[in-house]
């Protein structure tokens, strides 16, 4: 049980276009999700959480503008790039938790790699 | 400010050495300590959930341990199919990971 699925898991795109990036829960209703990206030999730095059916609270830093965030129903968010450039080029992971806030365990999708040309 | 620190930042052990992994915290209200592994190109998987001092788990040659301060990831005679990074994290904050090889 807790799966969670992601789509694309690769994705090349030019600048300047928009990426979507699904992120699922197969198995069990994500009453949270969250997004993450991670460089090369890096941790996970944590971009935005969301809940269902409300806004996503983003992490200092992250544009809100541009990294569009979607929590439709309880196995569904998405996370739209817009207007990528060659440094949003990244690995992007998504997780979700069975219930609401951070000290419940987070289960990960297999993520999504990002190439922006 | 709320921290994750994990070490070493890699490890190579033999098959069979067994070893431990640390993670150090400081944050204001442990909700959680999370250990998970991930494999390159892959999303971390779940391995254990820490909630107290003095609180242990364990999963085949893992066992993972708690105390106010830090957490310990024991790894008894390891595979090279263990062969991984090991993120730690508290609620939504993550280390940096411990690269772990076994060599056969």
């Amino acid at each position: 049980g807790a799966v969670v699925s992601q789509h694309p898991s690769w994705v090349i795109c030019k600048s300047g276009t928009s990426v979507k990036i699904e992120c699922r829960s197969l198995d069990f209703q994500a009453t949270t999700m969250f997004w993450y990206r991670q460089f090369p030999k890096q941790s996970l730095m944590l971009m935005a959480t969301s809940n269902e059916g409300s806004k996503a609270t983003y992490e200092q830093g992250v544009e809100k503008d541009k990294f569009l965030i979607n929590h439709a129903s309880l196995t569904l968010s998405t996370l739209t790039v817009t207007s990528a450039h060659p440094e949003d080029s990244s690995f992007y992971i998504c997780s979700a938790a069975k219930v609401a806030g951070v000290g419940d365990t987070q289960y990960f999708g297999p993520g999504t790699r990002l190439t922006v040309l | 400010e709320d921290q994750v620190t994990q070490s070493p930042e890699a490890l190579r052990l033999q098959e069979g050495e067994s070893s431990s992994l640390n993670c150090s915290y400081t944050v204001s209200g442990l909700r959680g300590l999370f250990w998970y592994r991930q494999d390159p190109g892959k999303g971390p998987e779940f391995l254990f959930t820490l909630y107290s001092a003095g609180e242990e788990k364990e999963k085949e040659r893992l066992k993972a341990t708690l105390t106010k301060k830090e957490s310990f990831l024991h790894i008894t005679a390891p595979k090279p199919e263990d062969s991984a990074t090991y993120l730690c994290a508290v609620g939504i904050i993550f280390g940096k990971g411990t690269r772990l090889h076994i060599l056969p």
